[in-house]
């Protein structure tokens, strides 16, 4: 069974870029079947998807923030990471990372809240 | 690319059924059977109930099934139990390798 950990700062200012980390086990971040994904949800409101990475470093974005973020992967750590510039209020919501082809995650971590806020 | 429309919320009795819209465009959900259905309990991660229109993954209670005509999918839960009441979010393939969640539904059980 694979399992994901999300981390990073909970606070994040105005302007400045969001960096959140995924730690996976049971399973790798190199393997080219295996496609990694981030996921958000503002508080009281929906999910939105933010991107993925494939066959070890491929990405795939949500053209609503293709602009601002970054996914990528650390094989040898088995992580893969997030940054999304800019920061604003609007970005403040719960970050998750998940495991699964692209529209069927069946892994999720526990997802992390992230705050936008001076 | 906006969201996939679903009702605010939706409600029943212990062993009834009931069934959660999803909304879309020709551009999405209309046009590729790529949808997939999240049960999410308050302050849980979600969990894939349905993928790809009608399939259930392994371990998902079969009282879960889902259909889609046209633009709309179809969510249906039936005999109702405690344990289903959570968020519901439905999620189609938007072409050019993008994915769009809906508004979500919050499910009841009287």
């Amino acid at each position: 069974q694979v399992q994901l950990q999300e981390s990073g700062p909970g606070l994040v200012k105005p302007s400045e870029t969001l960096s959140l980390i995924c730690s996976v086990s049971g399973g790798s971040v190199s393997s080219g079947s295996q496609y990694w994904s981030w996921i958000r949800q503002p508080p009281g409101k929906g999910l939105e998807w933010i991107g993925y990475i494939y066959n070890s470093g491929s990405a795939k974005y949500n053209p609503s923030l293709k602009s601002r973020v970054t996914i990528s992967g650390d094989t040898s750590k088995n992580q893969f990471s997030l940054k999304l510039s800019s920061v604003t209020a609007a970005d403040t919501a719960v970050y998750y990372c998940a495991r699964g082809l692209p529209g069927e995650w069946s892994d999720w971590g526990q997802g992390t809240l992230v705050t936008v806020s001076s | 690319q906006s969201a996939l429309t679903q009702p605010a919320s939706v409600s029943g009795s212990p062993g009834q059924s009931i069934t959660i819209s999803c909304t879309g465009t020709s551009n999405d959900v209309g046009s590729y059977n790529l949808v997939s259905w999240y049960q999410q309990h308050p302050g849980k991660a979600p969990k894939l109930v349905i993928y790809e229109v009608n399939k259930r993954p392994s371990g998902v209670s079969s009282r879960f099934s889902a259909s889609k005509s046209g633009n709309t999918a179809s969510l249906t839960i039936s005999r109702l139990q405690a344990e289903d009441e959570a968020d519901y979010s439905c999620c189609s393939y938007a072409g050019s390798y993008t994915y769009v969640f809906g508004t979500g539904t919050r499910v009841t059980v009287l």
